[in-house]
């Protein structure tokens, strides 16, 4: 099974918030920082959230991250059709030692 | 402004080797790492390893450790990946990307090219 897991879906309509769930270990999420990716279809992924809540700069304040113990969560509020996209988590594993990232969740904006 | 160019899809036979290559500019190469992470179609990212750019050290993912080759050219701000004995399960679009060092944050991306391993 993955290492790091998220929903395969989720799906919102414009204006609504959305949160997506990235699920771990205390080996990954539990030791060590989280950053979340977007990728548009056909398009290499963008970084949207690092350090478990921080932005890049040009990334919009409607996206925000969290973490508490072995799960990490990326919320969009304000919903735009825009944001209709793939979205990754990744993170370091202590014990397996590399980069995983979770299985990715499409977002549908309804 | 930061840039990452890859070179072109390729396509292979099994058994082959691919070297694909990642050129920088906008920034100082040597202040960042270089990792390379694979997506296959409709798959999601897998992590293969990084190089240091400062030095050429590099760390492999236990998964390529056998078949994977990265290395830099600090003069031309471009590193490399190659990647030997391909099979199917091989094909792949190839990503590099930029790294702040000490991290494993990804800020910048290359367009990564499809890899076709096909007989």
């Amino acid at each position: 099974q993955s290492v790091v897991t998220q929903p395969p879906s989720a799906s919102g309509t414009p204006g609504q918030r959305v949160t997506i769930s990235c699920s771990g270990s205390r080996s990954n999420i539990g030791s060590n920082t989280v950053n979340w990716y977007q990728q548009l279809p056909g398009t290499a992924p963008r970084l949207l959230i690092y350090t478990n809540n921080q932005r890049p700069s040009g990334v919009p304040d409607r996206f925000s991250g969290s973490k508490s113990g072995t799960s990490a969560s990326l919320a969009i509020s304000g919903l735009q059709a825009e944001d209709e996209a793939d979205y990754y988590c990744a993170v370091w594993d202590d014990r397996l030692k590399g980069v995983f990232f979770g299985g990715g969740t499409k977002l549908a904006v309804l | 402004q930061v840039q990452i160019v890859q070179s072109g899809a390729e396509v292979k036979t099994p058994g082959a080797s691919v070297k694909v290559s990642c050129k920088t500019s906008g920034y100082t190469f040597t202040d960042y790492a270089i990792h390379w992470v694979r997506q296959a179609p409709g798959q999601s990212f897998e992590w293969m390893g990084w190089i240091n750019a400062v030095n050429g050290d590099t760390r492999y993912s236990q998964n390529f450790q056998d078949r994977v080759t990265m290395t830099r050219d600090t003069s031309a701000s471009t590193a490399y990946m190659e990647l030997s004995s391909l099979r199917s399960e091989d094909t792949a679009v190839y990503y590099c990307a930029r790294n702040i060092r000490g991290t494993f944050i990804f800020d910048f991306w290359g367009q990564g090219p499809l890899v076709t391993v096909s007989s």
